[in-house]
């Protein structure tokens, strides 16, 4: 089994709509999570950490539940520059961080 | 742009070959992680530097190796070069070794191995 598994798209949406992204880990003693960006050809980038608690930053809330091991990334009022590769990332200690495969977004004017 | 830089961008390189990467970190920080990204999915973890020294490593082969110098600067080395081995190579640099923190990005070498 992988270590996180995510759901790889294409999701192709219309602006302004609202979409979310799952993902789950395998290793139930994992410390920190994360959302990074990915846009074509380029290097990840942070999006946001994801805390128990969940938190938002503008448009974008993140969720965690450790009880299930399900990280999850809203994306409200999608945006044409929302169009990107969103990858989730699990640090499971050891300074060793899992990435997901990545979910495609493609935000349609 | 991050501040981590990556050489060189592109190499192609023969089966059987060996092949050095380069990555120097941004100004400050002392952690220098390595990725390979085939293409179609995420980064998978090679291995972790800290202070000169490896601080954690993923399932490589020992045929990958690398280097931390004084500078934080580091080296990624691949030796006997297999067909698989095409793929993005990312360096992340980071302030510090350990939860929390955020990993800073190089462009990336593209690998070919024919």
């Amino acid at each position: 089994r992988k270590e996180v598994e995510q759901d790889p798209g294409p999701f192709n949406v219309p602006e302004g709509a609202t979409v979310a992204f799952n993902c789950t880990y395998s290793n139930s003693a994992s410390q920190s999570f994360f959302w990074y960006r990915q846009d074509c050809r380029k290097e990840p980038k942070l999006l946001m950490s994801v805390y128990s608690s969940g938190n938002e930053d503008g448009r974008f809330t993140a969720q965690l539940n450790r009880a299930s091991q399900y990280i999850s990334l809203l994306i409200r009022d999608s945006k044409l520059s929302d169009s990107a590769t969103y990858l989730c990332v699990v640090e499971t200690g050891a300074n060793n961080l899992f990435f997901g495969t990545g979910t495609r977004l493609t935000v349609i004017p | 742009e991050t501040g981590v830089t990556q050489s060189p961008t592109h190499l192609i390189k023969t089966r059987g070959q060996q092949v050095t990467l380069r990555c120097s970190s941004q100004s400050g920080h002392n952690t220098v992680s390595w990725y390979q990204q085939a293409l179609g999915q995420g980064p998978q973890f090679i291995f972790q530097y800290y202070r000169e020294e490896e601080n954690g490593r993923g399932n490589f082969p020992p045929r990958f190796s690398g280097l931390q110098f004084p500078n934080y600067s580091s080296e990624l080395n691949v030796n006997a070069l297999e067909l698989d081995d095409s793929a993005l190579y990312l360096c992340a640099s980071s302030p510090f070794s350990g939860r929390d923190y955020e990993q800073y990005f190089g462009p990336g070498t593209r690998l070919t191995v024919t």
